[in-house]
């Protein structure tokens, strides 16, 4: 059955390092990747989009890989900061399911001071 | 306003009483989605509504959801005899364009259900 998978521990980081999340998946063949983040409360606001045919994606300190070898996503923030504790998302969307993305369950990140 | 709303945003019922979730999309998105999210979860698909086309109700879990879009616009998710499983939060996104090109999804903040 399709799965995707993230870290289900939280990760906490100090302040200035980089924080790196996995996003494994099986039995999917995604055409595009995106990352949300979540904060208590709210509904998930979107992040980053990476294709099947890119292999990095970057924005301001954050960056996004995809590895369809590996089936496996990597989602860096850089000189992480406390205003980035949330949890973060990943989704994919499929070829045989255009409109409807998939989510992982989460990863929730603590930046302290 | 200029992102998506839910109402109400919080919602309390007995077992077995119907209930009706709102979302206004963002002005001119042609596509609507729902999802629920049960707590520590990831978000689980309910359905999908793409401009004029038969909506996408694949993810509905049993026949006591149902949800219709009027207009193109404002979307309704019904839940008929509300079961203790069913509480979750609820959450409506949109987006521009069609399924074929992936644009970000907007998220409302959601309606968090409570079946006593």
């Amino acid at each position: 059955s399709q799965k995707i998978e993230q870290n289900s521990e939280a990760l906490n980081i100090q302040e200035g390092k980089t924080a790196t999340l996995t996003c494994n998946y099986t039995n999917y063949s995604p055409a595009y990747l995106q990352w949300y983040r979540q904060d208590p409360g709210r509904g998930p606001v979107f992040l980053l989009l990476i294709r099947e045919n890119e292999k990095e994606k970057r924005k301001e300190r954050l960056k996004v890989t995809f590895d369809t070898t590996l089936k496996q996503s990597l989602f860096h923030i850089t000189a992480s900061q406390p205003a980035d504790s949330a949890t973060y998302l990943c989704a994919f969307m499929t070829t045989d399911s255009w409109g409807k993305l998939q989510f992982g369950a989460g990863t929730q990140v603590v930046v302290t001071p | 306003g200029a992102g998506v709303s839910q109402s109400p945003s919080n919602k309390v019922t007995e077992k077995g009483k119907d209930v009706e979730l709102r979302c206004d999309p963002i002005s001119g998105h042609t596509a609507l989605y729902w999802y629920r999210q049960s707590l520590g979860q990831g978000l689980e698909f309910l359905i999908y509504f793409q401009g004029n086309s038969a909506p996408d109700k694949s993810g509905l879990p049993s026949d006591r959801f149902s949800a219709e879009r009027t207009g193109g616009s404002v979307s309704t998710l019904t839940i008929q005899r509300t079961q203790q499983e069913d509480s979750a939060v609820y959450l409506c996104a949109s987006s521009s364009r069609t399924g074929y090109s992936n644009q970000p999804q907007h998220f409302g903040d959601g309606t968090r259900l409570s079946i006593l």
